[in-house]
């Protein structure tokens, strides 16, 4: 079957680093994506990972194990601004080639 | 501007009522999707449309009806909703190069009364 957990909530205060874990089951894995989502907005993208090991991209980071089926996303120097909502989503290989996306981690930063 | 763009922003009907949520996209793709997000649930795909073919259908209730006329145009038909289904709906595409990297519109707030 497909699951992927992360945890609900998180808090953190400015300037802080903070670690987002998601642990997933699915079969056909095919790359694990992290988004993130404002209130009332669109999720956007932020990160691809299909090989292991750490990608890096400015203030964010994303790392994949696929032999623990285990990510994380770590977001350094925090701001006000990244408060918001952290999906994770795994991509399967069927037909039409979809994302099973986890619950979301709420992160709530404050000063 | 994300490229994919939907309207109505919110939505009020009645259970009786017959509505459509419309997507557009500007970004060239060739796959459209549909996903459903409720409050502490995860975004729960509907309908994916590959090539303006539907190649995906979660086990949606049928007074969801999705229609595809072209591949930049994706609607979602409403018809006898239920309170339950009061939820955000949105609307996503993607280039089908292997990468399955989803652009999302601002979607589509509908609330059942």
């Amino acid at each position: 079957g497909q699951n992927i957990d992360q945890p609900t909530e998180m808090t953190a205060t400015e300037g802080a680093i903070v670690q987002i874990n998601c642990t997933y089951q699915t079969s056909g894995f095919n790359g694990l994506f992290w988004y993130q989502q404002h209130a009332g907005e669109a999720p956007t993208f932020l990160s691809y990972n299909v090989l292991d090991g750490l990608e890096e991209k400015g203030r964010f980071s994303s790392f994949l194990s696929r032999s623990k089926g285990y990510s994380y996303l770590l977001l350094k120097e925090l701001q006000m601004k990244d408060s918001a909502s952290y999906l994770c989503a795994g991509g399967v290989n069927q037909a039409g080639t979809a994302l099973i996306f986890g619950k979301g981690t709420t992160l709530s930063v404050s000063s | 501007e994300t490229g994919v763009t939907q309207t109505p922003r919110h939505l009020v009907m009645g259970m009786t009522n017959k509505k459509s949520l419309k997507c557009e996209q500007h970004l060239g793709h060739n796959a459209m999707y549909w996903y459903k997000q409720s409050a502490k649930k995860p975004l729960e795909l509907m309908f994916v449309y590959s090539l303006e073919e539907r190649v995906e259908n979660n086990s949606v209730p049928s007074r969801f009806s999705p229609e595809c006329p072209n591949s930049s145009h994706l609607f979602l038909h409403l018809h006898t909703l239920q309170p339950e289904d009061s939820a955000l709906y949105l609307c996503a595409s993607s280039p089908l190069d292997g990468s399955e990297k989803l652009f999302f519109g601002s979607g589509t707030q509908l609330s059942v009364l």
